[in-house]
């Protein structure tokens, strides 16, 4: 199957530095990816859905000066998580949409991050 | 917009015991329906997909799920688990048409005890 790939899987930061997460599309190309976030014990939320070569668009409720995503090619996006706190500890996911293969979603391995 | 619910928070299950985890999902449009599977520690694997045709779906790891459209449900099943088996659950559904994202369940935690 396709695969996402997502760097770094853990990372610490101190708060109020900020923290870049990549999420590449390895073998296909992707005009769609999406950003999810999952709190301990808890499902995926959408944060933001991000389309090569424009803006990504938020959900309600996610601040999008604080969550930076770029989607410059067809084959990474990245969240940009500015000025982090401990509230923005949690488990990092993105997807991305398999171009002309139909509706099929495939997942990158998640980020961790620990603000500390 | 969609919505997806599964009722099952956290099953135990002895091995070798038949599975069925619920899913529910609101829309009034034509969807596609997946389950992931999320091992401990691990990311999100795919287990099975239903896009139109055959409403029984058989997927990876023995399971099928069976989309029932009058009942908007597409529960998951297994007859006879395995301890490997123990992970979360999740189910997700989309729009049919246009680029929509996955909305998920809450999930579902499976133990598989000896």
């Amino acid at each position: 199957g396709a695969v996402v790939s997502q760097h770094p899987s853990r990372v610490i930061c101190k708060s109020g530095t900020s923290v870049k997460i990549e999420c590449r599309s390895l073998d296909f190309q992707a005009t769609t990816m999406f950003w999810y976030r999952q709190f301990p014990k808890q499902s995926l939320m959408l944060m933001a859905t991000s389309n090569e070569g424009s803006k990504a668009t938020y959900e309600q409720g996610v601040e999008k000066d604080k969550f930076l995503i770029n989607h410059a090619s067809l084959t990474l996006s990245t969240l940009t998580v500015t000025s982090a706190h401990p509230e923005d500890s949690s488990f990092y996911i993105c997807s991305a949409r398999v171009t002309g293969w139909g509706n099929t979603i495939y997942f990158g391995e998640g980020s961790w991050l620990t603000v500390v | 917009a969609q919505s997806v619910s599964q009722h099952n928070h956290h099953v135990i299950l002895s091995e070798a015991a038949s599975l069925e985890l619920g899913c529910n999902y609101s829309y009034g449009g034509t969807v596609n329906l997946f389950w992931y599977v999320q091992y401990p520690g691990q990311h999100l694997q795919l287990l099975l997909k239903y896009f139109s045709g055959d409403p029984l779906v058989k997927g990876i790891k023995g399971f099928e799920a069976e989309f029932i459209k009058s009942k908007f449900s597409f529960n998951l099943r297994k007859p006879s688990v395995q301890w490997s088996d123990t992970a979360e659950y999740f189910c997700a559904v989309n729009a049919r048409s246009g680029n929509t994202p996955l909305v998920f369940g809450k999930g579902t935690r499976l133990s598989v005890i000896a």
